[in-house]
């Protein structure tokens, strides 16, 4: 167990609806990050957050959006879903910011878009 | 463009069998590369890390690693598998800018005959 937690486990949708995706990081650590794994595009960065602010951004749709809540805790939320939004969403978390620092992973959430 | 390459997809090792999985990185500067562990229905594992300094590294797990500058690699081994090291592998190279984003590889998924 690596302390992040991720809810839901998963998640069934239908196409044109929204989502949010929520992740507490362990406690202490201040940056939070969500990638992106696929079949087509693997395992992809999406966005870093650290301490509420916006840190990094990726591969990271317009159609998606993320913020980091005073008590750390992030959401990403998914918007006007399309069928290769399917995926395994993962939060991770860190003590700090920048590279060096490792990253402890959440068992993520499985999104399915029908 | 920082990328990572994992060339073998998939790899079938006998228990007891000596490991290398192969990553090959492209980056302008000093990287920071990790190896990751994906189990089923599992968050990412970090096994080992490599910022500076001795260019073997040993991880978690009997797992060890090799950076090599010249041929801009960061192959995995391990000199005997075991049937539970069986999973997904992900190399990943960091430092990007001054955030704690990561770009991985496709992965090497592991599989060990009895």
């Amino acid at each position: 167990d690596s302390g992040v937690t991720q809810t839901p486990k998963h998640l069934i949708t239908a196409t044109g609806q929204r989502v949010t995706l929520r992740c507490s990081p362990r406690s202490g650590d201040l940056s939070v990050y969500w990638y992106q794994q696929s079949l087509d595009q693997g395992l992809q960065f999406l966005i870093q957050y650290y301490n509420g602010e916006e840190r990094a951004k990726g591969n990271i749709l317009e159609r998606f959006s993320a913020q980091q809540f005073p008590d750390l805790h992030s959401e990403l939320n998914l918007s006007s879903l399309e069928l290769g939004d399917s995926a395994l969403y993962f939060c991770a978390s860190s003590v700090w910011a920048e590279t060096g620092h490792e990253q402890y992973f959440g068992p993520g959430t499985r999104l399915t878009v029908t | 463009a920082q990328s990572v390459t994992q060339p073998d997809i998939h790899i079938t090792v006998s228990e007891g069998a000596s490991l290398e999985l192969r990553c090959n990185y492209s980056y302008g500067a000093t990287p920071y590369l990790f190896w990751y562990v994906q189990s089923p229905g599992q968050g990412l594992q970090l096994l080992l890390k490599y910022f500076s300094g001795d260019t073997l590294v040993q991880g978690i797990k009997g797992f060890e690693a090799e950076f090599k500058r010249s041929q801009s690699s960061f192959n995995l081994r391990k000199p005997s598998v075991h049937w539970s090291d069986a999973a997904e592998y992900f190399c990943a190279v960091g430092g990007v800018s001054n955030t704690g984003k990561l770009i991985f590889g496709q992965g090497t998924t592991l599989q060990v005959k009895p």
